[in-house]
């Protein structure tokens, strides 16, 4: 089956550093990706999705400065938390798709950032 | 009121008992998935359907586009099958919108 690979699978930083994590569909080539974010005992919240060659589009209350969102092949994104602060400590998921109505999705296997 | 509800919110079983989980929603949906996240974090989707009903191994997943309702069934349950069950729906442009999950715990 299709896999889309997320790295790292955990990170801990300083507050005010910045952090990126990627996320790879392996075998074959997703037109959109998607990132999540979930904090503990909650739902997953979409943050943005994002279009192959195109800016991504960022949920209500989303920081679009803040988090940086870049998919500059059909295969990566990679999303960067910017002056992370501890507030920003979560977990962070994406998720891959073809594209097409009846297109399955594939999410990678998160990220847990801890800012300190 | 949350677009999407699941329930129950906790569910512990014995080794082999038939689980239902449910889902009901209030929004216009294209598709409805049904998710596995394990402990560490890890999504798996299982199912992704719009009508009827989907089977795979001791899994089926039933939706009534009408009533809004969903259905993810495991027959013959194994310790294995711990883990949250996410259920979320899909709108206009593949956004998914989540439940809160269903922690499932099954003992041996």
């Amino acid at each position: 089956g299709a896999v889309v690979s997320q790295h790292p699978s955990w990170v801990i930083c300083k507050s005010g550093t910045s952090v990126k994590i990627e996320c790879r569909s392996l075998d074959f080539q997703a037109t959109t990706m998607f990132w999540y974010r979930q904090f503990p005992k909650q739902s997953l919240m979409l943050m943005a999705t994002s279009n192959e060659g195109s800016k991504a589009t960022y949920e209500q209350g989303v920081e679009k400065d803040k988090f940086l969102i870049n998919h500059a092949s059909l295969t990566l994104s990679t999303l960067t938390v910017t002056s992370a602060h501890p507030e920003d400590s979560s977990f962070y998921i994406c998720s891959a798709t073809r594209g097409g109505e009846n297109s399955p999705l594939h999410f990678g296997n998160g990220t847990r950032l801890t800012v300190t | 009121k949350n677009e999407v509800e699941q329930s129950p919110q906790n569910l512990t079983a014995q080794e082999g008992e038939f689980i239902t989980i449910n889902c009901s929603y209030s929004v216009g949906i294209s598709a409805l998935h049904w998710l596995q996240q394990h402990p560490g974090g890890g999504i798996v989707s299982l199912f992704m359907l719009s009508s009827g009903k989907k089977k795979h191994g001791r899994l089926i997943a039933t939706i009534n586009i009408q009533e809004k309702h969903s259905s993810l069934h495991i027959t013959a349950s194994h310790p294995r099958d711990s883990a949250v069950y996410i259920c979320a729906v899909k709108g206009s442009n593949y956004k998914l919108t989540f439940g809160k999950g269903t922690l499932l715990t099954v003992n041996p």
